[in-house]
């Protein structure tokens, strides 16, 4: 499989606890991006690294959320002291670079309960 | 602000029952617009990319659009397997910033048999 994968694809956990979540592009796409999705809406943008560097982060990543990516490979999402509110599927999303004459591929996406 | 909007919230067709699709958007600096499939707890799958107004793209029983203001998913003769969610994005560029995807909430189709 040469997708976007991402774990895990589930999650549950207390109100108050970290959680991780990792993402493996497609090899060769330089670009990476974490996107948040709610029931009954679309996609919101968090987050995007060229390779390691992050140069974008949306309103939205707030200081419990940090994300990195470490030689510009796979990434991690990592959320802080989790809120109900970070209830929500994760998605995580490659291109093989910037603009829009790039295609976004997403996986499957992690899904977070925090109950 | 930057916006895009889809409607019908839902549709539901009978097998072979043609319909449309609309995106509408404001958005300043439109660097193109892009059509995903979803389906239940899954990822966005991509489906087209459009750049212009005049531009149109088609793969199997689906054809996409662009006008300046709006974007319109053509669906023929449809089939069970099309019921999914079709979002709607649209890559937007600020400044230095290399820009993003704006999505739609979606437009959840169901097709009975």
């Amino acid at each position: 499989d040469t997708g976007v994968s991402q774990n895990p694809r589930h999650k549950i956990t207390k109100r108050g606890q970290n959680v991780t979540f990792r993402c493996d592009p497609i090899s060769e796409h330089n670009r990476l991006y974490w996107y948040r999705q709610t029931l009954g809406q679309g996609p919101e943008f968090l987050t995007y690294f060229q390779n390691e560097a992050q140069l974008e982060k949306s309103r939205l990543l707030s200081d419990r959320f940090s994300a990195e990516r470490p030689k510009g490979s796979f990434s991690s999402l990592e959320i802080q002291r989790t809120e109900q509110g970070d209830s929500a599927m994760y998605l995580c999303a490659s291109s093989s670079g910037g603009g829009s004459g790039n295609t976004i591929y997403f996986g499957e996406g992690s899904w977070l309960t925090v109950v | 602000e930057d916006q895009v909007t889809q409607s019908p919230e839902a549709l539901r067709l009978q097998e072979g029952e043609s319909s449309s699709l609309n995106c509408s958007y404001t958005v300043s600096g439109l660097r193109g617009l892009f059509w995903y499939r979803q389906d239940p707890g899954k990822g966005p799958e991509f489906l087209f990319t459009l750049y212009s107004a005049g531009e149109e793209k088609e793969k199997e029983r689906l054809k996409a659009t662009l006008t300046k203001k709006e974007s319109f998913l053509h669906i023929t003769a449809p089939k069970p397997e099309d019921s999914a969610t079709y979002l709607c994005a649209v890559w937007v560029g600020y400044g230095g910033s290399q820009g993003n995807l704006i999505f739609g909430k979606g437009t959840k189709l169901s097709v009975k048999p």
